[in-house]
């Protein structure tokens, strides 16, 4: 059974078009991270919620927002999509968020087009 | 800054071979994870290693913290077993940050 689940797997959008991408989890984890991985690339964290604790990583762009209305759902909120944006965009997990020995859950990931 | 290198960065390999992916790193971690991503699909997690071995199914993982490195190896592999593995650390307690190596493409032929 799906534990982190992303929606849509494909997300096709329009330049300057803004799109939100979704992640909800079953594991009641305080921690949802974002990361962008794009083409043979490795994956890079753009921000996490820890519980309702917004960070946003130094270089993530303005361009993307992320909301986490409750502990189960998170979404990543792309205002104005470029077509730099186009990657797989994948949420995780874990329960806390300190200690390093915090296993990461991860969903299947959001492959997206810009056009 | 912690470096993450993986090698090889592809490898093909009979069905059958017994196969080792191998990780190094720069600086101190508190853990390493393997991860495990098929072509165009997410990335699971095989593996969160902070000293000795682990074991499930056909893989096995090491880690030797004082040589800051850790392989993957697959016994008896399978073309299902095809994909990019992932090594990645995350530098200390309290750290969040995972960094990542680029990955080690592998082809499992039948």
């Amino acid at each position: 059974d799906a534990m982190v689940i992303q929606n849509p797997r494909y997300q096709v959008t329009q330049f300057g078009k803004p799109v939100t991408l979704s992640c909800s989890q079953t594991l009641n984890h305080n921690v949802m991270y974002w990361y962008q991985q794009k083409s043979s690339q490795a994956p890079k964290l753009l921000f996490h919620y820890y519980d309702k604790d917004f960070n946003n990583e130094a270089d993530t762009p303005d361009n993307f927002q992320s909301r986490r209305p409750n502990t189960s759902f998170c979404f990543l909120d792309i205002r104005s999509p470029g077509l730099g944006d186009a990657a797989m965009y994948l949420c995780a997990t874990s329960p806390r968020l300190a200690g390093g020995n915090e296993k990461l859950f991860f969903g299947s990931g959001t492959q997206l087009s810009v056009l | 800054k912690n470096e993450v290198e993986q090698s090889p960065q592809n490898l093909t390999a009979q069905e059958g071979e017994f196969i080792t992916i191998n990780c190094s790193y720069s600086v101190g971690i508190s853990a390493l994870h393997w991860l495990q991503q098929h072509p165009g699909g997410g990335i699971v997690s095989l593996f969160m290693l902070s000293s000795g071995k682990k074991k499930h199914g056909r893989l096995i993982a090491t880690i030797n913290i004082q040589e800051k490195h850790s392989s993957l190896h697959i016994t008896a592999s399978h073309p299902r077993d095809s994909a990019v593995y992932i090594c990645a650390v995350r530098s200390g307690a309290g750290s969040y940050q995972l960094t990542f190596g680029k990955g080690t493409k592998l082809s499992v032929i039948p």
